[in-house]
């Protein structure tokens, strides 16, 4: 099984940067996902590590540490539309997937 | 392209009916699944289906049963429903279940509430 941890809440400012930090542990690992949420609305994909390192897409990278089962979502410049929850899943062994509780991100003007 | 749809988008529902919850994808993919969302916990996988004609347990399978007689459709039913029920139910579906990058693609959600 999955055990799958991340912070309950972040507020940050509009045009800051904002680290949203994901720690698991794992009896298989096949992939780590993030995944953004609106309020009331379906995730989804925003990012996909498999190895180590870090994985750029514009505003919003992700890194990836097996070793120490650890991850991160950088959000950079941040906008008021980037509000939302964000969603560390971790895919297992048999390709099924874990999520975390999810992150709630308030981005202030 | 519609993706992915679910019907119905909430019902209240009184404890011992039954329902099914219906999914949709038009995407031609391999893999479906059911995830309930209830607040601090997250989603959790309730059944899967890697394949037409296949189903699997999830992590919350209990009170819940599955079917996928074909591609494009996954139901969900509730035999009895029970008060704990009660969560927003995501369906999803990805291609290649054992693929590298394989991404799942949600459904809108459905918003049950048992009484």
């Amino acid at each position: 099984g999955q055990n799958i941890d991340q912070p309950t809440e972040m507020t940050a400012t509009e045009g800051a940067i904002v680290q949203i930090n994901c720690t698991y542990q794992t009896s298989g690992f096949n992939g780590l996902f993030w995944y953004q949420q609106h309020a009331g609305e379906a995730p989804t994909f925003l990012s996909y590590n498999v190895l180590d390192g870090l994985e750029e897409k514009g505003r919003f990278s992700s890194f990836l540490s097996r070793s120490k089962g650890y991850s991160y979502l950088l959000l950079k410049e941040l906008q008021m539309k980037d509000s939302a929850s964000y969603l560390c899943a971790v895919r297992d062994s048999d390709y099924k997937l874990s999520f975390g509780a999810g992150t709630t991100v308030t981005v202030r003007a | 392209t519609a993706g992915i749809t679910q019907a119905p988008t909430s019902q209240i529902l009184a404890a011992g009916r039954s329902m099914t919850l219906r999914c949709t994808q038009d995407m031609r993919h391999n893999a479906m699944y059911w995830y309930r969302q209830d607040l601090g916990l997250g989603l959790r996988l309730i059944h899967y289906s890697n394949t037409a004609g296949t189903t699997g347990k999830g992590e919350v399978p209990d009170g819940y049963s599955v079917s996928r007689a074909n591609t494009d459709d996954f139901p969900l039913t509730l035999a009895s429903a029970v008060p704990s029920q009660t969560s927003v139910y995501f369906c999803a579906s990805s291609d290649s279940p054992g693929g590298g990058g394989d991404t799942q693609y949600f459904g809108p959600g459905t918003r049950l509430t048992v009484l």
